[in-house]
């Protein structure tokens, strides 16, 4: 079983639809929870870090559950510019300064006029 | 702010020459920074991890005297691919971490090495 999984998609929705990305991991000890967004031939610009809580920003909700070891991206009102690859990275490691991030394959969306 | 550059943005170079790539965060200090490798339509694979004023601890199957990394300062990390050959073309991104809090890592704009 792969750490990160997410369904790698490609999901299309039509614009203004809301759309659901799920991202599984397996080391019950991760800490630290983050979805990103890359689009072609970039780099990775962090979307938003997910709290136990839950957390919005703006169109967007990121959530997560400890029991299901599961986090969860939602999008509200799909824009054009929407349309990326979404990458789950969840914290492994040791602790202190060497604490890397384990990825996700991504999920690409495509929002579609 | 957490800006991370990254240099040169692409390079073209021959089999066999080494190249080096320059990765700094330029308005925080980070500790630590990670270098990391895209082929096409796949997703990241972490290379090596990057401590200041430490050596570097690489992934399984990453050749260290191949990859060179240094971590001079708290700015500053660099990757040089030496005798480079064909099948090391490909994206190098670099990240970095803030000294202090949270484990978000902040990429650099990537680096597109074609080795001919």
């Amino acid at each position: 079983r792969k750490e990160v999984e997410q369904d790698p998609g490609p999901f299309n929705v039509p614009e203004g639809a809301t759309v659901a990305f799920n991202c599984t991991y397996s080391n019950s000890a991760s800490q630290s929870f983050f979805w990103y967004r890359q689009d072609c031939r970039k780099e990775p610009k962090l979307l938003m870090s997910v709290y136990s809580s839950g957390n919005e920003d703006g169109r967007f909700t990121a959530q997560l559950n400890r029991a299901s070891q599961y986090i969860s991206l939602l999008i509200r009102d799909s824009k054009l510019s929407d349309s990326a690859t979404y990458l789950c990275a969840v914290t492994a490691g040791d602790a202190g300064n060497n604490r890397k991030l384990i990825w996700g394959l991504g999920t690409s969306l495509a929002v579609n006029p | 702010g957490a800006v991370v550059s990254q240099h040169p943005s692409w390079v073209i170079c021959k089999s066999g020459t080494s190249v080096k790539i320059e990765c700094r965060s330029l308005d925080f200090q980070a500790t630590t920074m990670f270098w990391y490798r895209q082929f096409p339509k796949q997703s990241l694979m972490l290379m090596a991890t990057s401590n200041e004023g430490s050596k570097a601890t690489y992934e399984q199957g990453v050749e260290k005297d191949k990859f060179l990394i240094n971590h001079a300062s708290l700015t500053l990390s660099t990757l040089t691919v030496t005798s480079a050959h064909p099948e090391d073309s490909s994206f190098y991104i670099c990240s970095a971490r803030k000294r202090r809090g949270p484990y978000e890592q902040y990429f650099g704009p990537g680096t597109r090495l074609t080795v001919t």
